[in-house]
Formats: structure tokens, C-alpha cells, sequence
């Protein structure tokens, strides 16, 4: 079974541009999460979806958003980057909704200039 | 917030040696889970304990919970280098589902 796959893994944008992250969960799995990881902060949740819902968010501005496909997939948006948005986003996938054994892929390190 | 909180947040053991690491939380949970992170990459499952167990076992292992204390304790034994990583617990947020909430996580490294 191919794992989680993240898309792409390194990014370098500027301040001010927007960006969108991909994560392709396991086969089968329908719910997926995000995470953002920094030297700081260390790991914080940003939304988990089950099904194409959004069932929660984490403390993070609007300008972070997301949303799922039909087929598990899941993309997340980030709409005018500042520097403190650098960071390892990271996507999970469970077989069910959330609290279970999660599945992590590689990551995206966002640079952001 | 962090849910969970890992101490020591760093240790350096030699190789052979026992790794034990602690992670308390404050909210009531129906399960706790430890993660791995190899330098910087994603994150590996590596055990989940359900609330009405103490102890758990996996290969080289071994978890407990104290669900009284709000606590669980990650013991690595027989340490080898490649266990060099970051150990992470976490609890489910909401008390039962909808994505993890990690603690800050300590920082192993085993001295060959």
C-alpha cells in the first residue's frame, strides 16, 4: 500500500503570495490532517477533514484554509504568506474519524523570503 | 496549547543503554499515542495505548499510561543509533477524535 504523499516537498515563496500544498492520504483512508511544525511552536494542528467536512480547526488565521475531494485528497491554502508561516507542513491520514493511528507523509518545508 | 508536555526535552545515552521519556497531559483521553521523528521528516506511528490499559508492548518498547496521573511513560530498551529521533505523545483533541495534539516532544540521541 503506498503511504502518504505530500506535494511538493520544498517550497520557497515570497511575502505576500499565496500557496497550495497537495496530500494524497493511503488508499481506503478518508480522513486527513494538518499539522504545522516549527523550531517554536513545535507541531500545532490546523484542520482535519473526514469526507470531504471540515469537522475542526485549529487556532490559525483565516488565511489558512483547506479542503478535500471526493477522493480523499487534500489541499490547504495559505493566502498572503509572512515570514513566520516558514515551516514543515505536515498531512496525516487515519482509516477512521481522527483520534486513531495516523499516517504521516514527508512533509512540505515552506520557505517563505 | 500543547496538550501534552515531554520530559526531559532532550537526552544523550550510549548505545545499549535504556531511554525512558515522560509526557503529561491535561485533559481527560480515550487513547495515547507515541510518534518518531527522524530529522525534520514525517512522523512514524509507534504505539497507541487505550485508557483502560496500563502497559503496552512493542518489540524493544514498552508504554505505560496513568490515566490518574495524566501521564505516560515512552522506555526505549537496548538502545541502538538509529533510535537517534525526536519522540513525540500524542492525545486526541476533543477528548476523542478530529486530528492529535503533540507535545513539544524530546529530542533522543544515542551515542554509538
Amino acid at each position: 500500500k503506498a503511504g502518504v504523499t505530500q506535494t511538493p516537498r520544498y517550497l520557497i515563496k515570497t511575502r505576500g503570495q499565496q500557496v497550495t500544498l497537495s496530500c494524497s492520504p493511503i488508499s481506503g483512508h478518508r480522513s486527513v490532517s494538518w499539522y504545522q511544525q516549527t523550531p517554536g511552536q513545535g507541531l500545532q494542528f490546523l484542520f482535519e477533514y473526514f469526507s470531504e467536512t471540515q469537522r475542526n480547526k485549529g487556532n490559525f488565521p483565516g488565511r489558512f484554509s483547506g479542503r478535500q475531494f471526493s477522493n480523499s485528497r487534500s489541499e490547504m491554502n495559505v493566502s498572503t504568506l509572512e515570514l513566520g508561516d516558514s515551516a514543515l507542513y505536515l498531512c496525516a491520514s487515519s482509516d477512521l474519524q481522527g483520534g486513531t493511528e495516523a499516517f504521516f507523509g514527508q512533509g512540505t518545508r515552506l520557505t517563505v523570503v | 496549547s500543547q496538550q501534552g508536555e515531554e520530559d526531559p526535552q532532550a537526552l544523550s545515552i550510549q548505545e545499549g543503554e535504556n531511554a525512558t521519556m515522560n509526557c503529561s497531559y491535561k485533559t481527560s483521553i480515550n487513547n495515547l499515542q507515541w510518534y518518531r521523528q527522524n530529522s525534520g521528516r514525517g512522523l512514524v506511528h509507534l504505539i497507541l495505548i487505550r485508557s483502560n490499559e496500563r502497559e503496552k508492548h512493542s518489540g524493544r518498547l514498552r508504554v505505560t499510561l496513568d490515566t490518574s496521573k495524566k501521564s505516560s511513560s515512552l522506555l526505549i530498551t537496548a538502545s541502538r543509533a538509529a533510535d537517534t529521533a525526536s519522540y513525540f505523545c500524542a492525545t486526541p483533541r476533543k477528548g476523542g477524535a478530529d486530528g492529535l495534539t503533540f507535545g513539544k516532544g524530546t529530542h533522543l540521541i544515542i551515542q554509538p
